[in-house]
């Protein structure tokens, strides 16, 4: 069965640091991955996406993502992190069928120190 | 216009009431979602609609009913809630129910059932 796993539960990093947030799946075809984000108490804010082509892909607000199909990998990188960026981070798998259907990870929570 | 509307931001309601959330997005897509997200989880899929049509119910209890009056629109009507339904209710849209689409999520309904 198709499964997303987040690894790390939660993840404290300090103002500036670089930080990576890593995401596995498991899946029999080509998937189609997200990573989203969500501040408490809002909907989740889709910071990039990766269906073909150049596996690694940029989003919003300086994230990153490298698709590695040999680990089964999407890990979410960021150089520089800022206080803003402490939420919950979410990774997806769309289906290839015609379902509308995404698989969530179980979340990362980043907490940003000073 | 990326922008999915949700009504109201909050809810609070007794295991008698009847109440309605609504949602509406104007970016021309044609698949609306309803998820159910508890606190430090994933939302899970409640009900997909494709061309206003229900296209996956996930075994939601019948207590929660949905509808899609017209392409724009989606409302989740509640009927005699439980206190464990007490959650926020996001909704999303996307083209279709294709695997590769983007969800982009509303700002969710927090709801308490009292």
């Amino acid at each position: 069965a198709q499964s997303v796993t987040q690894p790390d539960i939660h993840i404290t990093v300090s103002e500036g640091a670089s930080l990576e947030l890593r995401c596995n799946y498991s899946y029999g075809a080509t998937p189609y991955l997200f990573w989203y984000v969500q501040s408490p108490g809002q909907g989740l804010q889709l910071l990039l996406k990766y269906f073909s082509g150049d596996t690694l892909v940029q989003g919003i607000k300086g994230f990153e993502a490298e698709f590695k199909r040999s680990q089964s990998s999407f890990n979410l990188r960021k150089p520089s992190v800022h206080w803003s960026d402490a939420a919950e981070y979410f990774c997806a798998v769309g289906y290839s069928g015609n379902t509308g259907k995404l698989i969530f990870g179980q979340g990362t929570t980043l907490q940003v120190k000073p | 216009d990326t922008e999915v509307t949700q009504t109201p931001k909050h809810l609070v309601m007794g295991m008698t009431n009847k109440k309605s959330l609504k949602c509406e997005q104007h970016m021309g897509h044609r698949a609306m979602y309803w998820y159910k997200q508890k606190a430090k989880k994933p939302p899970e899929l409640m009900f997909v609609y494709s061309y206003e049509k229900l296209s996956i119910n996930e075994s939601v209890p019948s207590r929660f009913s949905p509808e899609c009056p017209n392409s724009s629109l989606l409302n989740l009507h509640l009927h005699a809630l439980q206190p464990e339904d007490s959650a926020l209710y996001l909704c999303a849209s996307s083209q279709d129910i294709a695997g590769r689409e983007t969800q982009y999520f509303g700002p969710g309904t927090r709801l308490l059932v009292l």
